[in-house]
């Protein structure tokens, strides 16, 4: 079975301030598939970022970046100059196309971005 | 504009009925999945579905069914079986290695 674990429930920082969340994954697949999701008060689950596993190079998307560590199955979100609409759980997602596409979602990270 | 409908947004179930969430989309995505979600924890998939008149068992499938008769519609239904069926419900699609594209969800409650 594919694991996905956020072993940070709860952060909080400051707005314009930089936070970075956690995430580390267990697999023996070489072809897979990293996300993070971003699920506001209003429930809806939002893409934030997609890093495919064959790629070295850290996505980026705007303020959102990710630190793909391969050999350390690790893969952290980056949320720089901080804004409150940040406030959100975020959710870190593995895929891989062998088991036809099934995500695996982490528990979350509840985020608060303090004025 | 394309997307994924689920309704009712709110539902409530009584002991011992059978209640359907449904879940349309209008993306031509192949792939669609049904996840619950309750307060810490993450989405765990119930059921999923690669084509039509074909889908197999998520992690927490007891007490569900649903049904893939049409690209577009996926519903589930939640059954008298599932004692503890107060959560929230999210359908998904995707189409190859695309990223999931969510509903709004249907949170469901017991009377």
């Amino acid at each position: 079975a594919q694991t996905v674990t956020q072993s940070q429930p709860e952060m909080s920082v400051q707005e314009a301030e930089t936070v970075t969340l956690s995430c580390t994954y267990d697999t023996s697949e070489n072809n897979y598939y990293l996300f993070w999701y971003k699920q506001p008060p209003s429930r809806q689950m939002i893409l934030v970022i997609r890093q495919e596993a064959y790629k070295q190079q850290n996505a980026t998307e705007n303020r959102f970046s990710v630190n793909f560590q391969k050999a350390a199955k690790s893969f952290s979100l980056k949320i720089s100059d901080s804004q409150l609409g940040d406030t959100a759980m975020y959710f870190c997602a593995f895929m891989k196309p062998s088991t036809g596409n099934q995500f695996y979602f982490g528990t979350g990270t509840s985020l608060t971005v303090i004025p | 504009d394309g997307g994924i409908t689920q309704s009712p947004k709110y539902l409530f179930r009584k002991e011992g009925q059978n209640v359907t969430l449904s879940c349309e989309q209008n993306l031509n995505h192949d792939a669609m999945y049904w996840y619950r979600q309750d307060p810490g924890q993450g989405l765990r998939l119930i059921y999923y579905s690669q084509i039509v008149n074909d889908f197999q068992k998520g992690d927490i499938a007891e007490g569900y069914s649903v049904s893939r008769e049409k690209k577009e519609s996926f519903p589930l239904t939640v059954t008298s079986a599932q004692k503890n069926p107060t959560a929230f419900y999210l359908c998904a699609s995707s189409v190859a290695i695309s990223p999931q594209h969510f509903g709004d969800g249907t949170r469901l409650s017991i009377l």
